[in-house]
């Protein structure tokens, strides 16, 4: 069965850095590419960028280029979203999903990881 | 990449048909066959019910069905039942940077 289980719920300052993680099992992590996908409180879906495992090469949506790093450690099948600086406008769900390598198809997700940031 | 534009709200009554709408361009809907749709009930993960325009997952019952024509994807779901009450999300592959992009979502209420 594929599973992709997040880290848990977070509370930051503005200003601070983090990062969350995504794990997944019951399948080969580098055979897929990991997305991670913002939802902003009682908003729609956002892609903001996705990482290939097998070599670490990733892609951003314009609007999280340079805000957000998103990496993986293939030897724990682990992939991560990571922030230097947070933002108050940050505060959303975030989820790791799995997707396919043609047709950039999401076809698993993770149970989303909340991130609320707050002074 | 804009997102896709998708209705706001749909609704049916048990047992009846509806339809929602995912208007794209020729850059993204029109450009390509990888059109999915999401289902998202509140305080949930989405789950995929449509890839590929018409391929339904495993487990997704058959009332769910896909299509497309032009730059437009539409989602049916037939024979509502009280549980199909969520969020229906359309999301396309835009070409560029091997990203896809998502529809604002529509919230179908079954009457």
């Amino acid at each position: 069965e594929v599973q992709l289980v997040q880290s848990g719920a977070e509370v930051k300052k503005p200003g601070e850095s983090l990062k969350i993680s995504c794990k997944v099992s019951g399948y080969t992590f580098t055979t897929y590419w990991i997305a991670w996908v913002r939802q902003l409180p009682g908003k729609g879906l956002e892609w903001m960028g996705r990482i290939d495992p097998s070599d670490s090469y990733s892609d951003y949506s314009p609007s999280f280029r340079g805000h957000v790093t998103i990496s993986s450690d293939k030897s724990i099948n682990t992939a991560y979203l990571q922030w230097r600086s947070l933002r108050s406008s940050d505060t959303a769900i975030y989820y790791c999903a799995r997707v396919r390598t043609v047709g950039a198809t999401i076809d698993h997700w993770g149970q989303g990881s909340l991130v609320t940031v707050s002074s | 990449q804009s997102a896709l534009a998708q209705p706001p709200s749909a609704s049916g009554s048990p047992g009846q048909s509806v339809t929602i709408s995912c208007t794209g361009s020729s850059s993204d809907i029109g450009a390509y066959n990888y059109v999915s749709w999401y289902q998202q009930h509140p305080g949930k993960a989405p789950k995929l019910l449509i890839y590929e325009v018409t391929q339904r997952p495993s487990g997704v019952p058959d009332r769910f069905s896909g299509s497309k024509s032009g730059n437009t994807a539409s989602l049916t779901v037939s024979a509502l039942q009280t549980e199909d009450e969520a969020h229906y999300y359309c999301s396309s592959y835009g070409g560029s940077d091997n990203l896809g992009v998502f529809g604002g979502g529509t919230k179908l209420t079954v009457l």
